[in-house]
């Protein structure tokens, strides 16, 4: 029971920014946003989470809009490198900290 | 800093066989570890997780059972695998503590049940 909606599939041209969006319409006060990516056959890699305000580091940034119910992933310059699926995910508090996996977004980079 | 690994990478099992995988955390004490499966095209799934040793809680009901020995030590296993066993199995931690709830992945284990 997902409580994300992403696209299936984006492009972005190498050396531009990536923006992929999520919903997440149901998420509670308390519960977090996070990203994740998966290059094939690898474990995810962590990116970025964030709760009300928006947050960079040295990978991406996220942009949470006020009501909470939908976020952006900002890849400001992206590589060839950064073909992979994005997971947006709820951490949801239920005995420990537990997050909810949707399918994804594949994001190719062309060169 | 921390690494978590995970083995074996691969593995190809008939189907009634037994499953033994293993995953362990360096770096860090008294982790949060997760398993999770991921079939082909999909997300992940969490099936076990666990806050200490010997403390296991079950996400969903199917054909394997998790285990806990050593503080950074998760194992995961089944007395007969199914086909629908195959998948891509990874283990995760997290620290447990307050604002330390962020969970990193390991490389994961591929199995085909055939």
């Amino acid at each position: 029971d997902a409580k994300t909606t992403q696209p299936p599939s984006m492009d972005c041209a190498e050396g531009r920014a990536a923006n992929l969006p999520c919903n997440h319409s149901t998420i509670s006060g308390n519960e977090y946003v996070y990203w994740y990516r998966q290059i094939h056959s690898q474990g995810p890699q962590y990116i970025i989470h964030g709760l009300k305000n928006n947050e960079t580091n040295e990978m991406a940034s996220l942009i949470i809009t006020e009501d909470r119910k939908s976020s952006t992933l900002i890849l400001p310059h992206a590589t060839l490198r950064d073909t992979a699926v994005y997971y947006c995910i709820v951490r949801v508090r239920s005995g420990t900290y537990k997050y909810i996996f949707g399918t994804g977004t594949r994001l190719k980079v062309l060169a | 800093s921390q690494t978590i690994h995970q083995w074996p990478a691969t593995l190809v099992q008939p189907v009634g066989s037994p499953l033994s995988l293993e995953c362990t955390v360096e770096g860090t004490s008294n982790p949060n570890l997760y398993w999770y499966r991921q079939a082909a095209g999909r997300g992940l799934q969490l099936l076990f997780y666990s806050v200490g040793i010997g403390q296991i809680s079950s996400e969903v009901p199917q054909n394997l059972s998790a285990s806990r020995p050593q503080d950074r030590q998760f194992i995961l296993s089944s007395k007969k695998l199914l086909l629908s066993d195959s998948g891509f199995y990874l283990c995760a931690w997290s620290s447990g503590l307050a604002g330390g709830e962020t969970q990193y992945f390991g490389p994961g284990t591929r199995l085909l049940v055939l």
